[in-house]
């Protein structure tokens, strides 16, 4: 696509429950990164693929926390048992190069109540 | 530890008044540096990049940023600023040994009339 695509664009879920969240990146475009955002915090990495390589999953602030990226395209970002501290917007970004920068979806915002 | 500081949680300045936003980086090896812009609801924009060469890199939207390894700084700069400029700012570097961005914590721009 033109663009990267993230999806559902808001989700509000009850805490205890799992969420799955969705990246469809630039066609073409090898890199595949998850960022979390939070009010103040900036934008803290989660999670990178590159290509078939095993993804750095350095970023991840626990095993409730995981991801993958189905025949090097699509992301799902899933959350399980979720707590309120999860509410964020998560951010997808993919690229052809990192020395080009990234593009970025809109996000997702995850309220968790 | 590799890091990306903006001192400046907000800063303001009156429309057609020049801008400056700050950052400063913390990163190994050379610095490959970006700015990012963020609309309301929206995911972050590309603005410019440091890769290599002159110290005045000129980007989207009449921005610019000048690199100073001295005072390993990368601030962004306008010459006149825009009520439409305001959004949230991010510094980023490439860390991870050029995979992944680290951002800074984000500046808001205000440019009021």
């Amino acid at each position: 696509g033109a663009g990267v695509s993230q999806s559902p664009s808001n989700k509000v879920t009850e805490k205890g429950k799992d969420v799955e969240l969705r990246c469809d990146p630039i066609s073409g475009h090898t890199a595949l990164y998850w960022y979390r955002q939070s009010l103040g915090q900036g934008l803290e990495f989660l999670i990178y693929f590159q290509g078939n390589s095993a993804p750095d999953k350095s970023g991840l602030p626990s095993d409730r926390f995981s991801a993958e990226r189905t025949g090097g395209s699509v992301s799902t970002l899933t959350i399980q048992r979720t707590q309120q501290e999860d509410s964020a917007v998560y951010l997808c970004a993919s690229s052809l190069n990192s020395f080009y920068g990234y593009t970025f979806g809109s996000g997702t915002r995850l309220t968790v109540v | 530890a590799q890091s990306v500081a903006q001192p400046e949680d907000q800063v303001n300045v009156a429309e057609g008044n020049p801008l400056t936003v700050k950052c400063t980086y913390s990163v190994s090896g050379n610095p490959y540096l970006f700015w990012y812009v963020q609309y309301p609801n929206r995911g972050l924009q590309f603005l410019l990049k440091y890769i290599t060469g002159d110290n005045l890199v000129k980007g989207s939207y009449g921005f610019e940023a000048e690199f100073n390894k001295s005072q390993t700084s990368f601030h962004l700069k306008k010459p006149s600023a825009l009520v439409s400029d305001s959004a949230l700012y991010f510094c980023a570097a490439l860390t991870g040994g050029g995979n992944k961005l680290t951002f800074g914590t984000g500046t808001q721009l205000k440019v009021e009339l």
